[in-house]
């Protein structure tokens, strides 16, 4: 079994301040984790994967994410936020091996980008 | 990038009407083609799972007679939602993968049933 958390649906930054988006996963199995981005009316983008080899993990846009075992966490950050930053974000989650099957979305977060 | 293409973007039509929703992979040959519904402010949930060639695997709570999935082809894979009624409305996404590697999403499509 596998599920994914995201700590707050709505987070609020100003232009150029970090963001910090909060994932934590649980799985019966070692994790393939994934953030993905959706703008509204569109499908979802892939923005970073973790798949059991480098713990921290870059991404496209500049967002990188860092897998950590011992808190089951996969948080994503991006040191300077941007207005094209806004949008919604999802964690997700998908066990290996073949982890790329069955994939367990969180609930999302939307992060807004304030001028 | 591995493109999905998702056709209709929007539908609207009448309750009873069958609605039918293509996904393609435009660079890359799918072996598995899933398909999601994401209700308004919500995560996307997991609908089925289709193979080329053969039968979808559903989700529990997902009705095979209504939700009519065809992956017909490595590149084509088509959602039919039959006798469509307004609780039938959602955002429904497709994505595909190759072996290995991770999904590709289409751009979704917008039904509204009236």
């Amino acid at each position: 079994a596998q599920s994914v958390t995201q700590l707050g649906s709505h987070v609020s930054v100003s232009e150029g301040a970090l963001v910090l988006l909060r994932c934590n996963y649980s799985s019966s199995v070692p994790p393939y984790l994934f953030w993905y981005v959706q703008y509204p009316n569109q499908g979802l983008q892939l923005l970073l994967k973790y798949t059991s080899a480098a713990t921290l993990v870059k991404g496209i846009n500049g967002f990188e994410a860092e897998f950590k075992k011992s808190e089951t966490s996969f948080h994503l950050t991006k040191p300077s936020a941007h207005m094209s930053d806004a949008a919604e974000y999802f964690c997700a989650v998908s066990g290996a091996p073949g982890g790329y099957q069955k994939v367990t979305f969180g609930i999302g977060t939307k992060l807004q980008v304030i001028p | 990038g591995a493109v999905v293409s998702q056709h209709p973007s929007r539908v609207i039509c009448k309750s009873g009407t069958s609605v039918k929703i293509e996904c393609r992979s435009l660079d890359f040959q799918a072996t598995t083609m899933f398909w999601y519904r994401q209700f308004p402010k919500q995560s996307l949930m997991l609908m089925a799972t289709s193979n080329e060639g053969s039968k979808a695997t559903y989700e529990q709570g997902v009705e095979k007679d209504k939700f009519l999935i065809n992956h017909a082809s490595l590149t084509l894979s088509t959602l039919t939602v039959t006798s469509a009624h307004p609780e039938d409305s959602s955002f429904y996404i497709c994505s595909a993968r190759q072996p290995n590697q991770p999904q590709h999403f289409g751009d979704g499509t917008r039904l509204s049933i009236l």
